[in-house]
């Protein structure tokens, strides 16, 4: 069974502050996809980034960095800078690589408060 | 993502009725995800649909909750008889084969 899980329920933060959303996963897969999704207060979903298991690389875009450390089972995700507009609610998600790799288990999601 | 089309955004439905849920996917998209948040909950996959097929339904409520992707026309997820528990946002995403999946807006369900 697969699980993911982020351990931080609530983060709060001032403006320009970096801040990092930390996201555990469990699979029994050898390959798999990572995820993270963004969730403003408007309510829909925004997909940031998808990561193979096998591309260890870390990924930066912008003030957004990822951070994916097989050994520990991580995929962290990075925001340099905050800004008021990234307050939402931040989810990690974990997806087998068959039936074309949208199948999402999500963890519980990290709020995200940026203030000024 | 503007392009996964969700309708309506708001459904309020009385108990014992039905509610229908529509998606349009992205042009292109011939996959088809529902999920649903409850309150105070994460998302949760429900159903994954190709064109007039159920693929993978695994995290369908066994009982009135059916979803069809038809040949022609948007995906829909009906809910029969409704019950106050089935107040939740439902999610429509739509992906090509094996590319990232792109959500709509969500259909935010109230039950009264």
């Amino acid at each position: 069974a697969q699980k993911v899980t982020q351990a931080q329920t609530e983060i709060s933060v001032v403006e320009k502050e970096d801040v990092t959303l930390d996201c555990v996963y469990e699979t029994r897969d050898t390959t798999y996809y990572l995820f993270w999704y963004k969730q403003p207060p408007s309510g829909e979903l925004v997909f940031l980034i998808r990561r193979n298991s096998f591309d260890e690389q870390n990924e930066i875009s912008g003030r957004y960095s990822w951070n994916f450390q097989k050994s520990t089972s991580s995929f962290n995700f990075t925001i340099t800078a905050s800004q008021v507009v990234d307050s939402a609610v931040y989810f990690c998600a974990l997806s087998e690589a068959n039936n074309a790799g949208n199948m999402l288990t999500f963890g519980g999601g990290t709020r995200l408060m940026v203030k000024p | 993502n503007a392009g996964v089309m969700q309708n309506p955004r708001h459904l309020v439905r009385r108990r014992g009725q039905e509610a229908r849920l529509r998606c349009s996917p992205m042009k292109g998209h011939s996959h088809v995800y529902w999920y649903r948040q409850l309150p105070e909950e994460g998302l949760k996959f429900m159903v994954y649909l190709q064109k007039e097929n159920i693929i993978d339904e695994s995290g369908m409520p066994k009982e009135r909750f059916s979803a069809e992707f038809p040949k022609e026309g948007p995906s829909i997820l009906r809910i029969q008889q409704v019950v106050r528990g089935d107040s939740a946002a439902y999610f429509c995403a739509s992906s090509h084969v094996n590319t990232e999946a792109f959500f709509g807006q969500g259909t935010r369900l109230t039950v009264v």
